[in-house]
């Protein structure tokens, strides 16, 4: 499972609040990707990061921002959550290697936006 | 637009009906093609990687092909534990390894 866990796993929150997912990570992977997953849309990339305090922007990004000052912590953070946001959110890592290009996803965390 | 289109959405198969599964994309530069597995409430699970047309890649029951327009993930004799939800992603982003993902095709084997 490429040593990679996710917090919490479930979570229900009411509109306007703010929440943090955690990625956590053991093995020094340099490159850990946010997804949310939702029916009909198959796994949509939020952000990802290259590096410490490396980040960039996916496709679905509006009402997301990202943290990453340590390599093995990845942290979305929903600033004020909307129902839009209610999915379940994956993080992934991409192995470090020659020609290992494969990305390996934590568990999920299932999110409630009330 | 780039874009990867998965069929068929679902697809009921006996116990060792063999079949296929199809993933069309239309992405500019393919740097690469990747299968998933997905069980419900878990992350997907790698399969495989394919680069080049006309590689294939082979593992037990499962065999992936790749053509300039879509792969294909063949099924043969399969077993009710290979029920899954199967992704196939496409990679174009360069060195930071954006993926396109597919909606997957649901498989139920029955016995």
């Amino acid at each position: 499972d490429a040593g990679i866990t996710q917090s919490p796993r479930h979570k229900v929150t009411e509109t306007g609040t703010p929440v943090t997912l955690r990625c956590h990570q053991t093995e020094n992977h340099r490159y850990m990707y946010w997804y949310r997953q939702d029916p009909g849309h198959g796994l949509r990339l939020i952000h990802y990061s290259y590096g410490v305090k490396d980040t960039d922007k996916g496709e679905v990004s509006d009402g997301y921002s990202v943290s990453r000052s340590k390599t093995e912590d990845f942290l979305l953070t929903l600033e004020s959550a909307t129902s839009s946001q209610t999915s379940v959110y994956f993080c992934a890592i991409r192995l470090s290697g020659r020609e290992q290009n494969e990305q390996f996803f934590g568990p999920g965390t299932r999110l409630t936006v009330l | 637009e780039d874009q990867v289109t998965q069929s068929p959405e679902a697809l009921r198969l006996q116990e060792g009906e063999s079949s296929s599964l199809n993933c069309s994309y239309t992405v500019s530069g393919l740097r690469g093609l990747f299968w998933y597995r997905q069980d419900p409430g878990k992350g997907p699970e790698f399969l495989f990687t394919l680069y080049s047309a006309g590689e294939e890649k082979e593992k037990e029951r499962l065999k992936a092909t790749l053509t300039k327009k879509e792969s294909f993930l063949h099924i043969t004799a399969p077993k009710p534990e290979d029920s899954a939800t199967y992704l196939c992603a496409v990679w174009w982003g360069g060195a930071t390894n954006k993926l396109i993902f597919g909606t997957g095709t649901l498989l139920a084997v029955q016995p």
